[in-house]
């Protein structure tokens, strides 16, 4: 089946530090890819998209590259700021049978200044 | 423009009780959908609408949840007997069309609690 795997949480980091949150995913088509983010109290939000094999999304600073080869679609940011504190939730969207995301786990963030 | 907007943002019953659920979409957009999200299970799909159509009920956890979308625009989720298993958030997102690759704007969200 169509599935996400995100590394596990809780994430804390210093202000200014490098992030990487992990995504892999395992598709039996050609999905499109995306990181929605979830601010404390706030809904769930688009972070990024891509939506083919070495597009690379971006927004806000943080940046995600589709890799099909590795089935992959990592977060990064350099410079992390305590605003960005959040859950972000990797996800893919298929047409198979049912349109729909399928999300990963979430992973919680904590930027300590 | 207005966003998507669910009613009530809370809502608090016995078990046994139904509920109903409401979302007004993104004006314009056709794609509708359903999602719950609950610690155990994390994020996961309901069901969606193409226009006023649902064409896979699959998703529903029981016979218990329905959904109807009229005029194309808003929805209703319906727990019907509802069990402290459904307490819950549940988010309903829109899209502009049925595509992969558009992107879902979602909801604040309604948080459910069965007593």
């Amino acid at each position: 089946g169509n599935s996400v795997t995100q590394m596990e949480g809780p994430v804390t980091l210093s202000e200014e530090a490098f992030l990487t949150i992990n995504c892999t995913y395992t598709a039996t088509g050609y999905p499109s890819l995306f990181w929605y983010v979830q601010y404390p109290g706030e809904g769930l939000q688009l972070l990024l998209k891509a939506t083919k094999a070495d597009d690379k999304g971006s927004n806000k600073g943080f940046e995600a590259t589709y890799r099909k080869e590795t089935t992959s679609f990592h977060l990064e940011k350099g410079s992390v700021q305590v605003s960005d504190s959040a859950v972000y939730f990797c996800a893919l969207s298929l047409i198979q049978g049912a349109q729909k995301l399928v999300f990963g786990q979430g992973t919680r963030l904590t930027i300590n200044p | 423009g207005a966003g998507v907007s669910q009613s009530p943002s809370n809502k608090v019953t016995e078990k046994g009780k139904d509920v109903e659920l409401r979302c007004d979409p993104i004006s314009g957009h056709t794609a509708l959908y359903w999602y719950r999200q609950s610690l155990g299970q994390g994020l996961e799909f309901l069901i969606y609408f193409q226009g006023n159509s649902a064409p896979d009920k699959s998703g529903l956890p029981s016979d218990r949840f329905s959904a109807e979308r009229t005029g194309g625009s808003v929805s209703t989720l319906t727990i019907q007997r509802t069990q402290q298993e459904d307490s819950a958030v549940y988010l309903c997102a829109s899209s502009p069309r049925l595509a992969t690759a558009d992107t879902q704007y979602f909801g604040p969200g309604t948080r459910l609690t069965v007593l």
